[in-house]
């Protein structure tokens, strides 16, 4: 069965402390993996699209890099503003169409 | 990318009404879906609605409760009708890109039901 998972379900850093997120996948058909941040009571922000194994995608203190396993979030050197969940997901063929497949995110908080 | 727009942002509607939730797109896009979230949830796939075609609903979700048009490319409605409590959540409108399969978000729209 496809499944998302990602870990740790809550992550709080000091200023300046990097650190990643991890999202783990098995899914058959991978059509691309997708990272979103979302701020309480907000819709998902899109962030990367990650195609096939071994790709990168960096965006300011974020960087993205995907396995045929898993995806990495990794966070550099983060500021306050970066306090929000990171939503990773994976496309996949269910019943006739393409579906989005979430997993449950990991809440980031950043400490000044 | 894409800049998805969403009326009311917010409403607290009493129980057994309804309540019509808009979406507009600033590009032309095919596919579009609904979703919810719950509090301290993750998103829920209502129904996928593309241009052209009757939306799909998942399982769980039937018309009647919750009716969708799609009248054009950039423009979805999704009512939410014979509300409960039940139905207070946050409703999202995406879009799908065809070439890239990127997936945006609208801001939602938060709704309480009384």
């Amino acid at each position: 069965e496809d499944q998302v998972t990602q870990s740790p379900e809550a992550l709080r850093l000091q200023e300046g402390e990097s650190s990643s997120l991890n999202c783990s996948y098995t899914v058959s058909g991978l059509r691309g993996l997708f990272w979103y941040r979302q701020d309480p009571g907000k819709g998902p922000e899109f962030l990367f699209t990650l195609y096939s194994a071994g790709e990168e995608k960096e965006k300011e203190r974020l960087k993205a890099t995907l396995t045929k396993k898993e995806s990495f979030l990794h966070i550099t050197a983060p500021k306050p503003e970066d306090s929000a969940t990171y939503l990773c997901a994976v496309q996949a063929r269910r019943d006739s169409s393409y579906k989005l497949i979430f997993g449950s995110g990991t809440r980031l908080l950043v400490r000044p | 990318s894409a800049v998805i727009s969403q009326k009311p942002s917010r409403d607290i509607c009493q129980r057994g009404t309804s309540l019509t939730i808009q979406c507009q797109v600033d590009s032309q896009v095919t596919m579009m879906f609904w979703y919810r979230q719950q509090p301290g949830q993750s998103l829920t796939l209502i129904a996928t609605a593309n241009q052209g075609s009757e939306a799909t609903y998942e399982s769980g979700f039937v018309i009647d409760k919750f009716p969708i048009s799609r009248p054009n490319l950039t423009f979805s409605t999704l009512t939410v009708s014979n509300m409960s409590p039940e139905d207070s959540s946050i409703y999202l409108c995406s879009v799908r890109f065809t070439l890239t399969y990127e997936q945006y978000f609208g801001p939602g729209t938060r709704l309480t039901v009384t």
